[in-house]
């Protein structure tokens, strides 16, 4: 069963606007953390942000804001006054806690390659 | 510097060829995991290690295999039964436990050519 699903292929947004990227998960787990990754054509893994399952705010890192609403599993990705550098193909990942039989496995979802207007 | 380091960078090999793909970290991480990735598409789970001499198949283990003797090494070997073995395969290390700010770290991933 797929775990982590992100449903758009690929998203547009003009220089400095603010954009959304989609993020659904499926665990029976209360303990798991969610992540979201920047891949530029260079093909490294760019960390953005983490969510822990229990963390009751929402995380940030500058530029970056995890909308997390834990009853609909999702973990949407806002990417605020995008910037051209910031076109890229970018991933969410979700890494079960314990509790379960697939603890600690960390899956990626299918990616969502950004492109920003100048 | 701590850090998760692949090697080579970029791996020829003929058809029917076992082939092994590094991994190393100095990180003091517990977990480790490999993954596959197609052009254009996402990261796939080969396998993944919790702990020294213990490892889990992720989504896609068939024709691959992997042993975890030492906590810094997770190597992966690609095997004759592995049907379309040509991808870029990255490996992946974190803190076992969940909470707090955790990152994975990943290496600069291993462009496996096989013709």
């Amino acid at each position: 069963a797929q775990k982590i699903t992100q449903t758009q292929p690929g998203m547009f947004v003009q220089e400095k606007e603010a954009v959304t990227l989609d993020c659904t998960y499926d665990t029976s787990d209360q303990s798991y953390g969610l992540f979201w990754y920047k891949q530029p054509s260079s093909g490294e893994m760019i960390f953005l942000i983490y969510q822990g399952s229990y963390d009751e705010q929402n995380a940030t890192e500058g530029r970056y804001s995890l909308n997390f609403q834990k009853a609909r599993k999702s973990a949407n990705l806002v990417i605020s006054a995008s910037q051209l550098g910031d076109s890229a193909m970018y991933f969410c990942a979700m890494r079960e806690g314990p509790g379960g039989t697939s603890y600690g496995k960390l899956t990626f979802g299918q990616g969502t390659i950004l492109t920003v207007h100048p | 510097d701590g850090g998760i380091t692949q090697s080579p960078k970029y791996l020829f090999r003929k058809e029917g060829q076992n082939v092994t793909l590094s991994c190393e970290q100095n990180l003091n991480h517990d977990a480790m995991y490999w993954y596959r990735q197609d052009p254009g598409q996402g990261l796939r789970l080969i396998y993944y290690s919790q702990i020294v001499n213990d490892f889990q198949k992720g989504d896609i283990a068939e024709g691959y295999s992997v042993s975890r003797e030492k906590k810094e090494s997770f190597p992966l070997t690609v095997t004759s039964a592995q049907k379309n073995p040509t991808a870029f395969y990255l490996c992946a290390s974190i803190l076992r436990g969940t909470g707090g700010n955790t990152e994975a770290f990943f290496g600069q991933g291993t462009r496996l050519t096989v013709v």
